[in-house]
């Protein structure tokens, strides 16, 4: 069974203090891993698409890698608008319509 | 282009009571999905429609009906609304696979807030 868990389920930073978040997978052969970020209130936002392992994706002060069993977030240096929900996904080739089995989220704080 | 828009933001219901939901996209994609987000459970597939005129279901589609109106629009239909079915309701719209068939990316709407009393 297509499963995606992601740790720590919270996770508080002071602005400037580096951290990554961690996204574990298990799925029938990796279309696509997906990391989205999800403000209170607000639609899901696409951040990154990965598809290989060895493969990264950098966007302000965020950096995905992507190996044959995780995926990392690494947040530099982040601020307080950084705060959100940090969601993962993955697409399995197998599966029809291209469907997502999403993990549960990691809770961003960062505080001044 | 306003994406994934839907409609309505906010709702009410008495248990036992109808609704629906809509959803449109302007981004001519083909497929398009309704989730449900509830704490501690992510995000969990109710139905799909691949293409206009398919739909299928999800991971839990009990107690929920959808339609593919047209290539825009895809909506959900709740008949007898249960207390169960309090959530947030997101719809989301993806492009056919492209060269290589690798993964594409589903944009999602701002949600629907439903409180089944």
């Amino acid at each position: 069974e297509d499963q995606v868990t992601q740790s720590p389920e919270a996770l508080r930073l002071q602005e400037g203090e580096s951290s990554s978040l961690n996204c574990s997978y298990t799925v029938s052969g990796l279309r696509g891993l997906f990391w989205y970020r999800q403000d209170p209130g607000k639609g899901p936002e696409f951040l990154f698409t990965l598809y290989s392992a060895g493969e990264e994706k950098e966007k302000e002060r965020l950096k995905a890698t992507l190996t044959k069993k995780e995926s990392f977030l690494h947040i530099t240096a982040p601020k307080p608008e950084d705060s959100a929900t940090y969601l993962c996904a993955v697409q399995a080739w197998d599966n029809q319509g291209g469907k997502l089995i999403f993990g549960q989220g990691t809770e961003l704080s960062v505080k001044p | 282009n306003a994406g994934v828009t839907q409609t309505p933001k906010f709702q009410v219901l008495k248990t036992g009571q109808s609704m629906t939901l809509q959803c449109a996209q302007d981004m001519n994609h083909n497929s398009m999905y309704w989730y449900r987000q509830d704490p501690g459970m992510g995000l969990r597939l109710i139905y799909y429609s691949a293409s206009e005129g398919t739909t299928d279901k999800g991971e839990v589609p009990n107690g929920y009906n959808v339609s593919r109106l047209n290539k825009r629009e895809f909506s959900l239909r709740l008949e007898s609304a249960a207390p169960s079915q309090t959530s947030v309701y997101f719809c989301a719209s993806k492009s056919l696979a492209g060269v290589g068939l690798i993964g594409e990316t589903q944009y999602f709407g701002p949600g629907t807030r439903l409180l089944v009393l």
